[in-house]
C-alpha cells in the first residue's frame, strides 16, 4: 500500500459527459501528479501540483483540468468525455517539488467512456 | 529534454530465466534513475532506485547499475518467477519526471 488512495476506482459514463477523479496523496507529499495511461500510448503524464499551484503540465487536453485544494487533495476533471479517453488515470505524490525522489502511485481509476 | 528508452517488449521467458530489460536515457543533468513495476490490476510501484553514477539499486533479486558513460540503466534478475510476470517502467527524475514506455514481461512455467 503507496499510501495514496483513488476514488472511484472504476468509472463507466457516456460520450459527451463530465468526471471527476479525487486523489488523496501519502500524510506529508505536497505534491501531486496525474497521469493516463492507455493501452497504445503508455503512461502520459497529464499535470502536476504542489501545495496547492500548478508545477508542471504535460499531455493534457484542454477539456482536462485538475486543482489542489489546502488539504492538499486533488481532483482530475474530465469534461466532453469522448471514447478515447477511455484509460486508467494514476494520481502520484512525493514529498518535494521536483527532482531526486521517487513518485508514490495510488491504484488508479479505469475509466470506461461508452 | 531529458527522455527514457527501454526495450520493447513484449518479452516472454521460462521459469528461472536469466532477464535483461535494456534502459537508456537523455539528460542534460544528473537525474536519478527508477524501475517501476506494475503488476496486473494494479498502479505502478518503486523496485529500485539509483541517485548516481555507479550506484546500483536492488530489490526482490532485482539489479540495475547507473552508467553514466554508457547513459543506461538496465534491469537484471538471475532467476525470474511465474510471480514476476507485470510490465516494467523505467524512468529518470531531474526537475521532472519521465517515464519509458514499459515491457511486459511475462513468465511461463
Amino acid at each position: 500500500d503507496s499510501g495514496v488512495t483513488q476514488t472511484p476506482k472504476h468509472l463507466i459514463t457516456a460520450t459527451g459527459q463530465r468526471v471527476t477523479l479525487r486523489c488523496s496523496p501519502r500524510s506529508g507529499d505536497l505534491s501531486v501528479y496525474w497521469y493516463q495511461q492507455s493501452l497504445d500510448q503508455g503512461l502520459q503524464f497529464l499535470i502536476q501540483y504542489y501545495n496547492g499551484e500548478e508545477r508542471a503540465k504535460g499531455n493534457i487536453l484542454e477539456r482536462f483540468s485538475a486543482q489542489q485544494f489546502p488539504d492538499l487533495h486533488s481532483e482530475l476533471n474530465l469534461s466532453s468525455l469522448e471514447l478515447g479517453d477511455s484509460a486508467l488515470y494514476f494520481c502520484a505524490s512525493s514529498p518535494q517539488w521536483a527532482g531526486g525522489p521517487e513518485q508514490f502511485f495510488g491504484p488508479g481509476t479505469r475509466l470506461t467512456v461508452l | 529534454g531529458d527522455s527514457v528508452t527501454q526495450m520493447e517488449g513484449p518479452v516472454t521467458l521460462s521459469e528461472e530465466a536469466f532477464l535483461t530489460i535494456n534502459c537508456t536515457y537523455t539528460a542534460t543533468g544528473y537525474p536519478s534513475l527508477f524501475w517501476y513495476v506494475q503488476y496486473p490490476g494494479e498502479g505502478l510501484q518503486l523496485l529500485l532506485k539509483a541517485t548516481k553514477a555507479d550506484d546500483k539499486g536492488s530489490n526482490k533479486g532485482f539489479e540495475a547499475t547507473y552508467r553514466k558513460e554508457t547513459t543506461s540503466f538496465h534491469l537484471e534478475k538471475g532467476s525470474v518467477q511465474v510471480s514476476d510476470s507485470a510490465v516494467y517502467f523505467c524512468a529518470l527524475s531531474d526537475n521532472d519526471m519521465r517515464f519509458g514506455a514499459g515491457t511486459r514481461l511475462t513468465v511461463k512455467p
